[in-house]
């Protein structure tokens, strides 16, 4: 069966300071992977997707970025954190178009 | 615009009774509908996905209704359980001629369930 793993569970960063989240996938191969952010009473929104190694879309454009070095591997990272960054990290992964299968999220606190 | 709107925004119930989700949408076009439970810090997770043609699909003591012609669903709870405090967030997929599709999120339905 396929389960999805991201890490950290919590996170407390400085204003500034770097970010990485990573998420990864098992029992399955070529996923289709998705970063999602939720702020507090709202909805999610999707940041990025990726269809393949090396093939990132973005949906919102801010000081975040994705990476995907391995096929089931997907990183958030940010060079400077802002106190907007703030939020309930979800990582998702899916093998087509009707089924999204959800990590267990990373809560992030900038301070 | 794509978009899709849930109520109410927040339920209480008690424990035992039901209750009904309500979600509204303006996607086109139109994939599939999805809900969705979502515990405190925890990821999603799918409770029912509807495509177009289906209008009813029960999952346990979860039943989503899907109405394609008036573009609402909703999400009936039986028998409420403390366990089903959590929010509820119904997802409309679209799709593109180029294979690609995308996903509108509603908000979500806040439901605490109290003794």
């Amino acid at each position: 069966s396929q389960t999805i793993h991201q890490w950290p569970a919590t996170l407390v960063q400085p204003v500034g300071s770097p970010l990485s989240l990573e998420c990864t996938v098992e029992g399955t191969s070529n996923p289709n992977l998705y970063w999602y952010r939720q702020a507090a009473g709202r909805g999610l929104q999707l940041l990025f997707y990726s269809v393949g190694i090396g093939q990132i879309s973005s949906e919102v454009p801010q000081n975040l970025s994705a990476s995907r070095p391995q096929d089931r591997q997907f990183i958030l990272s940010s060079k400077k954190l802002l106190l907007s960054d703030s939020g309930f990290y979800l990582c998702a992964w899916s093998p087509g178009m009707y089924e999204q299968y959800f990590g267990p999220g990373t809560r992030l606190t900038v301070t | 615009k794509n978009q899709v709107e849930q109520s109410p925004q927040s339920l209480i119930i008690l424990e035992g009774k039901n209750c009904t989700l309500q979600c509204n949408y303006t996607v086109s076009p139109f994939s599939n509908l999805r809900w969705y439970k979502q515990d405190t810090g925890r990821g999603p997770v799918s409770l029912t996905i509807m495509t177009f043609s289906e209008n009813t699909k029960s999952n346990g003591r979860y039943t989503a209704t899907l109405d394609a012609d008036t573009k609402q669903s909703s999400l009936h709870i039986t028998a409420s359980q403390l366990s089903d405090s959590a929010s509820y967030i119904c997802v409309v997929s679209s799709t593109s001629g180029a294979g690609s599709y995308q996903l509108t999120f509603g908000k979500g339905t806040k439901l605490s369930v109290i003794p």
